[in-house]
């Protein structure tokens, strides 16, 4: 498997742009997590689905901020407009039955609004 | 609210000792899960090793061991024979279940940067 993959690596924007994060889980997992991770705050739950459904979305930080996961292989996280605030690394993780084999994270993506 | 201390911000071990690095975590569950993470500079998130509150032994995953003492909220991470390839920021991260369900969301402490020297 290839595990989870984010795109993009990088993304450096202006603010007041629009941004969209995306995120592919690992076959057969039904958790998708995104993470946010900053020197200020650390890493950060921002949203989670189950089978693709929103289940906890209360470490969003604003309505700037919204996540959708249309099917079970694809999720996106956008921010509109962006701010310098949200620079950060943004985690995409997944899961599936059985919490020992571990949450698997993405590589982030490294977000710069300038 | 989930609390989880990481005390250590920064430890240094010589190449092919032993250390560990302290986690405490603060929750109401009876039944979760506690995870490690390594990140290195690189960036990327590697889980290490797992325990559930339940298991009666403590979680071994090759040179990783946790000392869990779940009355005390303690779940301190072991890693024999340090190497230098083990230099990076390390996480606890209690699972947090939520509404039932068998899985929740994991919540990281704030990290403790190893230095494993030569």
């Amino acid at each position: 498997d290839a595990g989870v993959i984010q795109s993009p690596r990088h993304e450096v924007t202006e603010m007041g742009q629009e941004v969209t994060l995306r995120c592919k889980p690992i076959s057969g997992h039904d958790y998708l997590f995104w993470y946010r991770q900053t020197m200020m705050r650390g890493l950060e739950l921002l949203i989670y689905f189950n089978n693709n459904v929103p289940i906890d979305d209360s470490g969003m930080p604003e309505d700037r901020f919204s996540a959708k996961m249309p099917n079970a292989s694809f999720s996106t996280l956008k921010i509109q407009p962006s701010e310098p605030r949200d620079s950060a690394v943004y985690f995409c993780a997944s899961t599936q039955g059985g919490s020992n084999y571990g949450y698997t994270f993405g590589s982030g993506t490294r977000l710069t609004v300038v | 609210a989930q609390k989880i201390t990481q005390t250590q911000p920064g430890m240094f071990v010589q190449e092919k000792e032993a250390v560990t690095l302290d986690c405490t975590y603060d929750t109401s569950d009876q039944s979760y899960g506690l995870f490690w993470y390594k990140q290195p500079s690189s960036g990327e998130m590697i889980f290490l090793i797992y325990q559930g509150s339940y298991d009666e032994q403590n979680a071994t995953e090759g040179r990783y061991s946790l000392n869990f003492q779940k009355a005390r909220k303690s779940a301190n991470l072991v890693i024999s024979a340090s190497q230098l390839g083990d230099s990076a920021m390390y996480f606890c991260a209690p699972e947090v279940n939520a509404g039932g369900t068998s899985y929740g969301k994991l919540t990281f402490g704030q990290g403790t940067i190893l230095t494993v020297h030569p």
